[in-house]
């Protein structure tokens, strides 16, 4: 069936930039999704990319899509103590498929 | 809008014992889900509705069961409660269509001992 992989933890320096990487099977989905999980909170959307795009930029993130590769990354840019948290791709084949997710750690 | 919520914030179970987790959404969504999250292996699945009356299952439906019998209510029933099922319950709510964005709950931890 269809997988998604993710490295389970980042740790980078405030105002550095943070690259969260993700693997996936499947080809066919016609969007990839990145969800942002906050301490003690479910998951909200962060941002998303169409499937026939190779970038996509919103403010200080930019998601890269390697369909290829089937690799898809999350860059934030100058990243802050309140990008603290659990980010996840996931792949709606028919329903959401979920990476492990990452845990991005930034030190002050 | 309160969006998603979920019923009970925390609870422990004795081996054995049931309970029910309910689910509400105020969005007037068509489709609703349970999941678990364990650390390290993301969010699984555990079943489905896409709409009122419908349930369907995930990734991991074992044990659990689930009913759909008002749009805004999705509710996820433990008959029997095993260690193995200790984890935060998350529910999300989406509308039909092909964006799904989903909108979660604020999670149940749960803890079978």
């Amino acid at each position: 069936g269809e997988d998604v992989e993710q490295s389970l933890f980042l740790s980078v320096r405030e105002g550095d930039s943070s690259v969260i990487n993700c693997t996936y099977t499947d080809s066919s989905s016609t969007y990839l999704y990145w969800y942002k999980q906050e301490p003690g909170a479910g998951l909200q959307l962060l941002t998303y990319i169409f499937s026939n795009m190779d970038m996509k930029q919103d403010q200080r993130l930019t998601v890269l899509l390697n369909k290829k590769d089937k690799h898809l990354s999350l860059r934030i840019a100058d990243t802050q103590t309140g990008d603290s948290a659990i980010y996840f791709c996931a792949d709606p084949l028919g329903k959401l498929i979920f990476g492990q997710g990452t845990t991005l750690q930034v030190k002050p | 809008n309160a969006g998603v919520t979920q019923t009970p914030k925390f609870r422990v179970l004795k081996t054995g014992q049931s309970m029910t987790l309910l689910c509400a959404q105020d969005m007037n969504h068509e489709y609703m889900y349970w999941y678990r999250q364990d650390p390290g292996m993301g969010l699984r699945l555990i079943h489905y509705s896409v709409g009122e009356g419908t349930t369907a299952k995930g990734e991991v439906p074992d044990g659990y069961n689930v009913s759909r019998l008002k749009k805004q209510n999705f509710l996820l029933g433990l008959e029997s409660a095993a260690p193995s099922q200790t984890s935060v319950y998350f529910c999300a709510s989406s509308r039909s269509g092909e964006i799904h964005e989903q909108y979660f709950g604020p999670g149940t931890r749960l803890t079978v001992t």
